[in-house]
């Protein structure tokens, strides 16, 4: 099984609200990425966890929060978020970077956020 | 610092055309891993292949073909006989040992029929 799944897939809301996005994956992946990709633009990167800790954070601001409450799950809570920040969240795992180098990251299809 | 240059914004071609998508790269690293991922209308990104730095054999994966020059710092994919369904975005993507990617800036591929 070499899927990554998300939920939702859309997403609406408001300023005020409060909402996460969820990413589980069964490939017994020990890294799991969040990032953020803007229309036209590549993904950026906005957190690694490695072994369930957090690994990287890219100076993302705290309206972000992300956690990972075991392997194969990864969740993003939303909280007061702009209307700067609608873009496709992106979910991604790997097999751990280690002496063997950077491995491939299999991603999933993503969540389409709009902040009113 | 790691870079990423896809230089071709955007690329149409008809059916059954061949079609090279150009990445070039800079690093100081020795050790080093290159990848190309194509984003399809529907999101995701599709792994497509990964290639350390000490490995300069070409690859031919059915109608897809890399070619590796560590010499002009190049990693170029083909497309042979392209198809509509090849119509994506394709990014190109350095990683340094134990860093994370570095995307480039895509290669948005139109294939009409």
């Amino acid at each position: 099984d070499t899927e990554v799944t998300q939920t939702p897939k859309h997403l609406v809301m408001g300023m005020t609200n409060k909402k996460s996005l969820k990413c589980e994956q069964h490939m017994g992946h020990r890294a799991m990425y969040w990032y953020k990709q803007k229309a036209k633009k590549p993904p950026e990167l906005m957190f690694v966890y490695s072994y369930e800790k957090l690994s990287i954070n890219e100076s993302v601001p705290s309206r972000f929060s992300p956690e990972c409450p075991n392997s194969s799950l990864l969740n993003l809570h939303l909280h007061a978020l702009q209307p700067e920040d609608s873009a496709l969240y992106l979910c991604a795992s790997s097999r751990p970077m280690t002496g063997q180098g950077s491995n491939e990251q299999f991603f999933g299809p993503g969540t389409r956020l709009t902040v009113l | 610092a790691q870079k990423v240059t896809q230089a071709q914004t955007e690329i149409s071609v008809v059916e059954k055309e061949d079609v090279t998508l150009d990445c070039v790269y800079e690093t100081r690293d020795t050790t080093y891993y290159l990848f190309w991922y194509k984003q399809p209308p529907s999101g995701e990104l599709v792994f497509l292949i990964r290639r350390n730095s000490f490995d300069e054999q070409n690859e031919i994966s059915g109608r897809y073909s890399w070619n590796f020059q560590k010499s002009t710092s190049s990693f170029n994919f083909t497309i042979t006989a392209s198809q509509v369904v090849d119509s994506a975005v394709y990014f190109c993507a350095l990683s340094e040992g134990y860093s994370t990617l570095t995307f480039g800036k895509g290669t948005m591929l139109l294939v009409s029929p």
